[in-house]
């Protein structure tokens, strides 16, 4: 059982390069979540997807895109990467505790530097 | 609309010594509240959480916190801090079902000194 990966650990781009960052759970989860952290910022919701097919925008989605072919896996992609989007992501994914609440599992995350 | 404010960016306390770290919140339902703490390069663990069950809760590694609706605060305690312990730690709360309007504060980065 490895929980949540996260693919890459690192990259850099160049300012205008695409990629995309994959995240895969192994727990059945149907909520599954993409953020980046700041620093001083706490984390901040990209966006999420309530199942396989579904996806919908968080608090700061834009210059991002997601998508959630398989159930087990979410994938986030810079189209056209810019410095601001220098930050390191996090994939996180849930479903409801058995006391209620939605606590999330989260991946080691993603570094990524853009010049 | 729900916030969270994390009253210290950072903390240093001493091994062996009681462990304080404050977080307030608000919202406009019952909250779910949650700690989670973060080692240095590595993803975010679940210390404990508050679902409207008892106010006082137990986490992992001897880590408790009061929800205290009166004063709308959901504090991190331990009385014994560990070397171990050094870590930035997140107050976060969640409205509704499914997570999606969850808020992130700013963390609280603990020192342990020896």
């Amino acid at each position: 059982n490895a929980g949540v990966t996260q693919t890459p650990k690192f990259r850099v781009l160049k300012t205008g390069q695409s990629m995309t960052l994959l995240c895969a759970q192994d727990m059945n989860h149907e909520y599954m979540y993409w953020y980046r952290q700041d620093p001083g910022m706490g984390l901040r919701l990209i966006h999420y997807s309530v199942g396989e097919g579904t996806t919908a925008k968080g608090e700061v989605p834009d210059g991002y895109n997601v998508s959630r072919l398989k159930k087990q896996n979410f994938l986030l992609g810079l189209e056209s990467a810019a410095p601001s989007q220098t930050s390191v992501y996090f994939c996180a994914s849930s479903s409801p505790g058995t006391s209620g609440g939605y606590e999330q599992y989260f991946g080691p995350g993603t570094r990524l530097t853009v010049t | 609309a729900q916030s969270v404010t994390q009253l210290d960016s950072h903390v240093s306390v001493s091994e062996g010594t009681p462990v304080l770290l404050r977080c307030n919140y608000s919202s406009s339902y019952s909250p779910s509240l949650f700690w989670y703490v973060q080692h240095p390069n590595k993803g975010l663990q679940l210390l404990l959480k508050y679902t409207s069950a008892a106010t006082l809760v137990k986490g992992i590694n001897g880590f408790e916190a009061e929800f205290k609706k009166s004063e709308t605060s959901f504090h991190l305690t331990k009385p014994s801090a560990h070397m171990s312990d050094a870590a930035e730690y997140f107050c976060v709360v969640s409205e509704g079902a499914g997570g999606f309007k969850t808020i992130f504060g700013a963390g609280t980065r603990l020192f342990v000194k020896a």
